[in-house]
């Protein structure tokens, strides 16, 4: 596609459910990158990925956040067992080559745990 | 580790005025440096960047040049436009393009 795009683009689910959020990046692109960012804040980077290989997950807050990217494509962020402080704008973005510091982020997925 | 500040918001300007945004950086090494637009309703969209110390990057009127004795990376546009409204974040990444660090945004609103 064009751009980034993420999927769904609001999700409202109980605390103790499970999300995946999705990502699929610019066609071609190399490395992919979560963010989440919170309200009134810059997003945070949680981890990310040149093709299949995570390269970096020091963001992720706990053991319950994972990410996949099986193939080297599209990627999904995974939130298990959801607490209300994870309620925020969880964003993805790509970049053409392994390690750019050229990113293009997607709309994002806002994300509300009740 | 590395962090990013800038000027908290918002900043409220009238259409035509001279705009700031301060932003200073810490960080080993040699970072990029980079501004990012977050217009209402949309995602980030890069506005600009710099790569090493002294370039100058420039896009839709607005530019920011790297300083590395300062460690700033201020954002300026001549005349604002009502436009230009939006949120903008400050934001640097490692030397080899590895986490992405963002300060936490400034709200312009420019007003006709």
């Amino acid at each position: 596609g064009a751009g980034v795009s993420q999927s769904p683009r609001y999700k409202v689910t109980k605390r103790g459910q499970d999300v995946a959020l999705r990502c699929d990046p610019i066609s071609g692109h190399v490395s992919l990158y979560w963010y989440r960012q919170a309200l009134g804040q810059g997003p945070e980077f949680l981890t990310y990925f040149n093709y299949e290989a995570q390269q970096d997950k020091s963001g992720l807050p706990n053991d319950r956040f994972s990410a996949e990217r099986p193939e080297g494509s599209i990627s999904t962020l995974t939130i298990q067992r959801t607490e209300q402080r994870d309620s925020a704008m969880y964003r993805c973005a790509s970049s053409k080559l392994p390690n750019s510091r050229e990113q293009y982020f997607g709309p994002g997925t806002r994300l509300t745990v009740t | 580790g590395n962090s990013v500040t800038q000027m908290e918001g918002p900043v409220t300007l009238s259409e035509e005025a001279f705009l700031t945004i301060n932003c200073t950086y810490t960080a080993t090494g040699y970072p990029s440096l980079f501004w990012y637009v977050q217009y209402p309703g949309e995602g980030l969209q890069l506005l600009l960047k710099a790569t090493k110390a002294d370039d100058k990057g420039s896009n839709k009127g607005f530019e920011a040049t790297y300083r590395k004795e300062t460690t700033s990376f201020h954002l300026e546009k001549g005349s604002v436009q009502v436009s230009d409204s939006a949120v903008y974040f400050c934001a640097l990444s490692g030397n080899y393009g590895q986490n992405f660090v963002f300060g936490p945004g400034t709200r312009l609103s420019v007003l006709p």
